[in-house]
């Protein structure tokens, strides 16, 4: 079974500022998705980032980029310049035959 | 693309009473669809995965007679909590993979917050 890890429950972090958001993952599998979805206080599931398991080459879409380490299987979250916007609940998730979520990071952007 | 629309948003109901919920995708194909209750402050838990044109497949310790769910087409899937009561009281998401894609992401409704008096 896999297992991921957020051992961050909460973080906080100053508007404008980068803050790295931490993720671990247990897996046998070779062929795997990596994912970070944002939950704000809408609830609504927002995907923010994906990266495929057999990709060297770290993800990025905009302000957000990972740092993956696919040997320590670690797989954190960057976000640069951070917006009030960003305040949410944050989940790592790992995509083998299920959706398997942490235990989601709460991130407040302070102004 | 890839929307999911879920409804209702809100349900307050008696105890005793069933109340469903629904989940579609809008723009794609589903085959699989997949259910999750949500604690406040808490992660999302997978209570079953819904196979369309086959039962769903529910994880340890839910209870399928409580939560029954129907996969009938490769938009719909349903989720009825039957004789509901006041512990059954959560935050519903569903979600959906596109059977088009190979990415592996799914896709989240909005949501169904069920409140049992």
């Amino acid at each position: 079974a896999q297992t991921v890890t957020q051992s961050q429950p909460e973080m906080s972090v100053q508007e404008a500022e980068t803050v790295t958001l931490s993720c671990t993952y247990d897996t046998s599998e070779s062929n795997y998705y990596l994912f970070w979805y944002k939950q704000p206080p809408s609830r609504q599931m927002i995907l923010v980032i994906r990266q495929e398991a057999y990709k060297q080459q770290n993800a990025t879409e905009n302000r957000f980029s990972v740092n993956f380490q696919k040997a320590a299987k670690s797989f954190s979250l960057k976000i640069s310049d951070s917006q009030l916007g960003d305040t949410a609940m944050y989940f790592c998730a790992f995509s083998g035959n299920m959706l398997t979520f942490g235990g989601g990071t709460r991130l407040m952007v302070k102004p | 693309g890839a929307v999911v629309s879920q409804h209702p948003s809100r349900v307050i109901c008696k105890s005793g009473t069933s109340v469903k919920i629904e989940c579609r995708s809008l723009d794609f194909q589903a085959t699989t669809m997949f259910w999750y209750r949500q604690f406040p402050k808490q992660s999302l838990m997978l209570m079953a995965t819904s196979n369309e044109g086959s039962k769903a497949t529910y994880e340890q310790g839910v209870e399928k007679d409580k939560f029954l769910i129907n996969h009938a087409s490769l938009t719909l899937s349903t989720l009825t909590v039957t004789s509901a009561h006041p512990e059954d009281s959560s935050f519903y998401i569903c979600s959906a993979r596109d059977s088009g894609r190979a990415t592996g992401e799914l896709f989240f409704g909005e949501g169904s917050r069920l409140t049992v008096l």
